[in-house]
């Protein structure tokens, strides 16, 4: 059965550093999506990674996938207030029949001035 | 574009009421999903759909019961609710396996 594990659960950093959010996942996969979560909303796309080495951008967030080491991260660079929120990671796992989309437990970031 | 809607987005049962969450999208997708929410639990999913008449056990599928009987709709029934069913449901839909899945503005759901 597929596992996601994200570290850390909660990160508190200040504005203008830089971080990174780590997602692990137990079984092949061959598709791995990152979303953010602002408190009592909804789940937002940010990145969508199909391939092993793929590496997406945008604004001060970069991810990337490494699907040899079953890994990917969420990098923050120079930190703002606005992405405060939760991240989340989520996994399709490989092969026909596994159509499930499995979500790591998230990550609380906050971002202190 | 309406993308993915929930109804309702807020509901307070008590236990042993019966009631079913409406998840409706216009994007004309095949997979659908319902996850719960809760602290520090991430996102399970309880039940999810890859096509018109098909549906498929989460990892949380028990109390709960689901039908995809046309292509946009996707229900959510809780037959007895449970305090234990107290959560935020959160429905989404992707046009296929590997396609990014669009989420619902959430029902939030009390059971007393």
């Amino acid at each position: 059965e597929l596992k996601v594990e994200q570290n850390p659960l909660f990160l508190s950093m200040q504005e203008g550093k830089n971080y990174t959010i780590y997602c692990n996942y137990s079984t092949t996969s061959d598709r791995l999506y990152w979303y953010r979560q602002d408190p009592g909303k909804s789940l937002e796309s940010l990145f969508v990674l199909l391939s092993n080495g793929a590496v997406k951008q945008e604004g001060r967030l970069m991810a990337s996938l490494d699907t040899k080491a079953r890994l990917s991260t969420l990098h923050i660079t120079a930190a703002v207030h606005d992405l405060s929120a939760t991240y989340f990671c989520a996994v399709v796992g490989a092969g026909f029949g596994n159509e499930k989309l499995t979500f790591g437990t998230g990550t609380r970031l906050t971002i202190i001035p | 574009n309406a993308g993915v809607t929930q109804t309702p987005k807020f509901r307070v049962l008590k236990t042993g009421q019966s009631m079913t969450l409406l998840c409706a999208q216009d994007m004309n997708h095949e997979y659908m999903y319902w996850y719960r929410q809760d602290p520090g639990m991430g996102l399970r999913l309880i039940h999810y759909s890859v096509g018109e008449g098909t549906t498929a056990k989460g990892e949380v599928p028990d109390g709960y019961n689901v039908s995809r009987l046309k292509k946009q709709n996707f229900l959510l029934g809780l037959e007895s609710a449970a305090p234990s069913q107290t959560s935020v449901y959160f429905c989404a839909s992707s046009y296929l396996r590997h396609t990014e899945a669009f989420f619902g503005q959430g029902t939030r759901l009390t059971v007393v």
